[in-house]
């Protein structure tokens, strides 16, 4: 079984761009979460949308934005870019249910400079 | 504040030494999880515990949730080089079923086994 991909896995943009990141999660699972990882602030949640609905939010501005499409496969967005948006993201997908074991893709590392 | 508080922050010991992680909170968990990330990587998940006072055990790591389902450990017999990681649990609070599908991290335990 194929685990979660991100793609890309690095990515440089300058202040004030916007940047798409992409996750592909495992087949089957239907939900997918977000999550912002930094040395100062840990595992940060974003979002996690399941069957394509935004199931749950997390205390992020409006610039952070996402999307499922129905063959589960998440896209998430940051539009005008902050130097303080450098971070690992991560995705993760679960099957959704009461356990929400979720399974990591390896992360795109954003640099904003 | 962090719902699940971790500790220590910080863990330097030598190979064969023996090391125990804490995850504590004041709300109750429906389920508790261990993860571990290694740099570059993705967390990944290790242990699920669910039952108040169980106990899972993988090879050398011993995983216990508590009576109360509030704290959970992670104890690591003879630590090897191979177990550095960050280690972060996390769980599903009990009386927050309108968030079904977002699970809570701790910040973490950073371990470091030297040779």
């Amino acid at each position: 079984k194929a685990g979660v991909t991100q793609t890309p896995r690095y990515l440089i943009k300058t202040r004030g761009q916007q940047v798409t990141l992409s996750c592909s999660p495992i087949s089957g699972h239907r939900s997918v979460s977000w999550y912002q990882q930094t040395p100062g602030q840990g595992l940060q949640f974003l979002f996690e949308y399941f069957s394509e609905t935004q199931r749950n939010k997390g205390n992020f501005p409006g610039r952070f934005s996402g999307r499922q499409f129905s063959n589960s496969r998440s896209e998430m967005n940051v539009s005008t870019l902050e130097l303080g948006d450098s971070a690992l993201y991560l995705c993760a997908s679960s099957l959704g249910d009461v356990r929400n074991e979720q399974f990591f893709g390896p992360g795109t590392r954003l640099t904003v400079l | 504040t962090q719902l699940l508080e971790q500790s220590p922050q910080f863990l330097s010991i030598q190979e064969g030494e023996n090391l125990t992680v804490y995850c504590n909170s004041s709300s109750v968990f429906s389920s508790l999880q261990w993860y571990r990330q290694e740099p570059g990587e993705g967390p990944v998940l290790l242990v699920t515990v669910v039952t108040g006072g169980e106990v899972k055990k993988l090879k050398r790591l011993t995983f216990q949730f508590g009576d109360a389902r509030k704290d959970s450990s992670l104890h690591i017999t003879a630590a090897q080089p191979g177990d550095t990681g960050l280690y972060l649990c996390a769980g599903i609070p009990a009386d927050r079923g309108s968030t079904l599908g977002r699970l809570y991290f701790g910040r973490g335990t950073q371990l470091t086994v030297w040779p």
